[in-house]
């Protein structure tokens, strides 16, 4: 399995909604990362976990909070989101120590619509 | 501060000529440059990477030179065909780090006519 599955696709919410992006792998890969991509823009990255720990975090706002439940899942729990905050979210992973190769595996993303 | 650039917002070849797709970084600590591919409505796919040690590399119909001394770096795809048609980002890293913290590039959409 070569694949990073993100759900759900598309999921539009109010800004006072509670919602979560998911995130999954089974590559056995031990870094997991969150980038956000506004349209014409490049990706930028928001967190990355390392062994499931919390190990960069680019000063993301407190509305967007990261989790690792284990080493396969990835979640993004969003809350009091602003309509800017509407974009792509893109999941990556990549193996840590001697199996990294510097690449980064993506997922499709999930389009987030904050109205 | 846009670390990782790409000037061309877009390219337009023929089928069967070169393309030649263009980034410069500012960071000289930058060890590792990659090239990705995306679709729309799909997340980024990995293309070719290379070394600060290299200053070139190849892989089928795509090779990647490095000028280190320019901070430049360009992907050529030859022959092009119309399925390379897609948005290309060039992403740069720092390999002394255990996880792989990635800047793009603004990205070039690249259109290749039949």
């Amino acid at each position: 399995d070569t694949e990073v599955t993100q759900t759900p696709k598309h999921l539009v919410m109010g800004m006072t909604n509670k919602k979560s992006l998911k995130c999954e792998q089974h590559m056995g890969h031990r870094a997991m990362y969150w980038y956000k991509q506004k349209a014409k823009k490049p990706p930028e990255l928001m967190f990355v976990y390392s062994y499931e720990k919390l190990s960069i975090n680019e000063s993301v706002p407190s509305r967007f909070s990261p989790e690792c439940p284990n080493s396969s899942l990835l979640n993004l729990h969003l809350h009091a989101l602003q309509p800017e905050d509407s974009a792509l979210y893109l999941c990556a992973s990549s193996p840590l120590g001697q199996d990294n190769t510097g690449e980064l595996f993506f997922g499709e993303g999930s389009r987030l619509t904050v109205l | 501060d846009q670390q990782v650039k790409q000037n061309s917002p877009s390219l337009r070849v023929q089928e069967g000529r070169i393309s030649i797709l263009n980034c410069d970084y500012t960071n000289s600590m930058f060890d590792y440059f990659l090239w990705y591919k995306k679709y729309p409505a799909e997340g980024p796919t990995f293309l070719i990477s290379i070394s600060s040690i290299k200053d070139k590399n190849e892989d089928g119909r795509f090779t990647v030179f490095l000028n280190k001394s320019a901070k430049h770096l360009s992907l050529h795809i030859v022959p092009s065909q119309p399925g390379d048609s897609a948005v290309y980002f060039c992403a740069a890293s720092s390999l002394g780090g255990a996880t792989n913290k990635l800047i793009f590039g603004t990205g070039t959409l690249l259109a290749v006519q039949p």
